[in-house]
């Protein structure tokens, strides 16, 4: 069965510090992995995805995320966090492609303060 | 371009109740995709509609049925709310022969009392 871990609740972090939101994934086959954004009684906007390829994913407003096989990890990280990066962030699973159902993970939701 | 809107916003039902939900998909996706988003946790998969038919079915119950129509627009019926259907339902579309990715409209608030 498919699953995904958020280890972290909430993830605090200085302005201007790097971040990282940790991920881990549980599936059959090769993983299509995704990161979510939400705000509050938003819906939720993609970041980033990995597919197939170079392991280090860039994605929307200055983040990124390194897939790690042997670790079945796929952590986000920002080089310098900004205080609107504050938000709920969602890592998602898919085994077939992102036209088949997303596996989503509990949320992490980060605190950047000032 | 327009993309994924969800109607109504927020949404307030008593118990028993039937309510329907609908969404239309980004211009060029045909295929919509249900989540329900419940306090605190992560998107929880429906199901999934193409060429007006379910493809793929989450572990829900029957109480939840959905529709997708020829302009690929969908709705999602729940019959007999419970209180435990109180939820952000999220609709995702995306297009069968694209990138992967899933694209969420704003979702609509349904609170059952």
């Amino acid at each position: 069965a498919q699953s995904v871990a958020q280890p972290e609740d909430q993830v605090n972090v200085a302005e201007g510090n790097p971040l990282t939101v940790k991920c881990t994934y549980s599936v059959s086959g090769n993983p299509y992995l995704f990161w979510y954004v939400q705000y509050p009684n938003r819906g939720l906007q993609f970041l980033l995805k990995y597919i197939t390829g170079d392991n280090l994913v860039k994605g929307s407003y200055g983040f990124e995320a390194e897939f790690n096989k042997s670790q079945t990890s796929f952590h986000l990280k920002k080089p310098s966090a900004l205080v609107s990066d504050s938000a709920l962030y969602f890592c998602a699973v898919s085994a077939l492609g992102g036209y088949n159902k997303l596996i989503f993970g509990a949320g992490t939701r980060l605190a950047v303060h000032p | 371009d327009a993309g994924v809107t969800q109607s109504p916003t927020h949404l307030i039902k008593t118990r028993g109740q039937q309510v329907t939900l609908r969404c239309s998909p980004k211009s060029g996706h045909d295929t919509v995709s249900w989540y329900q988003q419940a306090l605190g946790q992560g998107p929880q998969f429906i199901f999934q509609y193409y060429e007006e038919e379910e493809r793929q079915r989450g572990n829900f119950p029957d109480r939840f049925s959905g529709h997708q129509f020829p302009n690929y627009s969908s709705e999602l019926n729940v019959n007999a709310l419970l209180l435990g259907d109180s939820a952000l339902y999220l609709c995702a579309s995306s297009f069968i022969q694209g990138n992967h990715e899933q694209y969420f409209g704003p979702g609509t608030r349904l609170t059952v009392t």
